[in-house]
């Protein structure tokens, strides 16, 4: 079993409206982050979110996170068709690594 | 440009053919990462190298073979593939241990091997 899971595996919506997408993880963690990967390239980070925060903003991204149900979701505010993109949660244990789920696909109809 | 750099984007290769896969960072990082992406899968997460020595291998098979000359640079060496190698391969860099505040991964574009 993985330790991020994202959900919707897809999305798609209309230029304008917001997006948002959930993940879920099962161990303690140090702080949770966003990537957005376009198709067939590298990740790029977008937000991260600590351990002890609640919420966060950046620009029209907002992120939430919930300790107690192990849970974070990312908000996109008046998507854009060139938001279109994976995106991704992964998770900082304290391992040497971050773990990643399996992402949403966000398709954004102009 | 993340300061991350694969090199080749595209490869084909046949199961018996060597390949290596390069990776170059300009970040000042002294962590370097191989991730694999599948189709509909989470990204495994293959080897990590922190101050040029590996420490970490998550049972990945040994026909692929990392090596960490310096903390710029990092090689996936391929043989004998077989064709579910076939996937997209990242490169990431990152400070280890983090800085506050940079806790994050730098990601190349990836090599995007078809094993024939």
């Amino acid at each position: 079993s993985q330790q991020g899971e994202e959900d919707p595996q897809a999305l798609s919506i209309q230029e304008g409206e917001n997006a948002t997408m959930n993940c879920s993880y099962k161990t303690s963690i140090n702080n949770l982050q966003w990537y957005r990967q376009n198709s067939g390239r590298g990740l790029v980070h977008l937000i991260l979110i600590r351990s002890n925060e609640r919420e966060k903003h950046s620009g029209r991204l907002r992120v939430t996170l919930d300790t107690s149900k192990k849970s974070s979701s990312l908000l996109i505010t008046a998507s854009r068709a060139a938001d279109t993109a994976s995106y991704f949660c992964a998770t900082d244990t304290g391992r040497r690594a971050l773990t990643f789920g399996s992402g949403t696909r966000l398709q954004v109809q102009p | 440009e993340t300061g991350v750099t694969q090199t080749p984007r595209h490869l084909v290769m046949g199961m018996t053919n060597k390949k290596s896969l390069k990776c170059e960072q300009h970040l000042g990082h002294n962590a370097m990462y191989w991730y694999k992406q599948s189709a509909k899968k989470p990204l495994e997460l293959m080897f990590v190298y922190s101050l040029e020595e590996r420490v970490e291998n998550n049972s990945v098979p040994s026909r692929f073979s990392p090596e960490c000359p310096n903390s710029s640079h990092l090689f996936l060496h391929l043989h004998t593939l077989q064709p579910e190698d076939s996937a997209l391969y990242l490169c990431a860099s990152s400070q280890d241990p983090p800085r506050r505040g940079d806790e994050k991964l730098f990601f190349g574009s990836g090599t995007q091997l078809s094993v024939l």
